[in-house]
C-alpha cells in the first residue's frame, strides 16, 4: 500500500532561514507528487506539483521540491522563509488515489 | 471564482447521535471529493464522486458512513450514529476532472467534535 512520511513534525525558524521539509513514499511505480499548504484560518492550497520531466519543480511563494526517484523523495525547499510562510505543509501522493502525509507545521520567526 | 462552500463550519454531537454536513463544489467540476482529518493526521479520502456517480469509496466506513451527490452538483455525508473517534474535520475538494493533473479545490471543512 502507497504511504507517505513526513520526517518533521514541527519546525522553527528565523526569518531568511532556509528551509528543507521531508517527504518520502512507499511506492515503486509511477506516482504524482504534490506539496499542499494550509495557512492559519485558510483552506488547503496546492504549492506545487511533479507528474513528469525536470524532476526540479518551482511552484508558488518561491517554493521549489525536488524529486529523487532513486531515494523515493520529494522535499520540499525554498531558500529563504518569510513570517508569512508560517502554516502546515503536507505531501501527497496520488496514484489511485490521493494519499497525504501528516503534516509539518512551520512556525517562522520575525 | 467561488471556492467550495461548506456548511456547518462547527458541529458538536454526543456519540450515538446523527450529523450531516454538506458541499457545493465550484460550478462545473464534475469531481467532488471527501476527505477526514483526524487531528495531527493528514486528509484521508472518504469517498470521490465522478458527476453522481461514485468512483471510490474503499475507506469509507460503510457501516456509518454515507454520501451522496444526486444531481451531480452538492453532496452531502452523513454519519449515523457517530462514534468519538469520528471527531475530525471532514474537509470537501472538487476538480474539474478526475485526472491527477487536475488540482483539487478544498473547502474550509467542517469541524466535528463527538462527545
Amino acid at each position: 500500500a502507497q504511504s507517505v512520511s513526513q520526517h518533521n513534525h514541527h519546525v522553527i525558524l528565523s526569518e531568511a532561514a532556509s528551509l528543507e521539509l521531508g517527504c518520502n513514499y512507499s511506492y515503486g511505480g509511477t506516482v504524482n507528487l504534490f506539496w499542499y499548504v494550509q495557512y492559519p484560518g485558510q483552506h488547503l492550497q496546492l504549492l506545487l506539483k511533479y507528474f513528469s520531466g525536470d524532476p526540479l519543480v518551482k511552484g508558488i511563494k518561491g517554493f521549489e521540491a525536488e524529486f529523487i526517484k532513486s531515494k523515493f523523495s520529494f522535499n520540499l525547499r525554498k531558500p529563504s522563509v518569510q513570517w508569512s510562510d508560517t502554516a502546515e505543509y503536507f505531501c501527497a501522493v496520488k496514484i489511485h488515489d490521493m494519499r497525504f502525509g501528516a503534516g509539518t507545521r512551520l512556525t517562522v520567526k520575525p | 471564482e467561488a471556492g467550495v462552500a461548506q456548511s456547518p463550519r462547527y458541529k458538536i454531537i454526543e456519540k450515538r447521535q446523527s450529523v450531516a454536513f454538506w458541499c457545493n463544489p465550484i460550478s462545473g467540476h464534475a469531481t467532488l471529493y471527501w476527505y477526514q482529518q483526524i487531528l495531527g493526521q493528514g486528509p484521508k479520502l472518504l469517498i470521490q464522486f465522478q458527476n453522481n456517480g461514485v468512483v471510490d469509496d474503499s475507506q469509507l466506513p460503510k457501516d456509518r458512513f454515507s454520501a451522496e451527490r444526486l444531481k451531480g452538483v452538492d453532496s452531502t455525508l452523513k454519519i449515523q450514529p457517530a462514534k468519538l473517534e469520528d471527531s475530525a474535520v471532514y474537509l470537501c475538494a472538487s476538480s474539474l476532472e478526475a485526472g491527477a493533473n487536475y488540482e483539487q479545490y478544498f473547502g474550509p471543512g467542517t469541524r466535528l467534535t463527538v462527545t
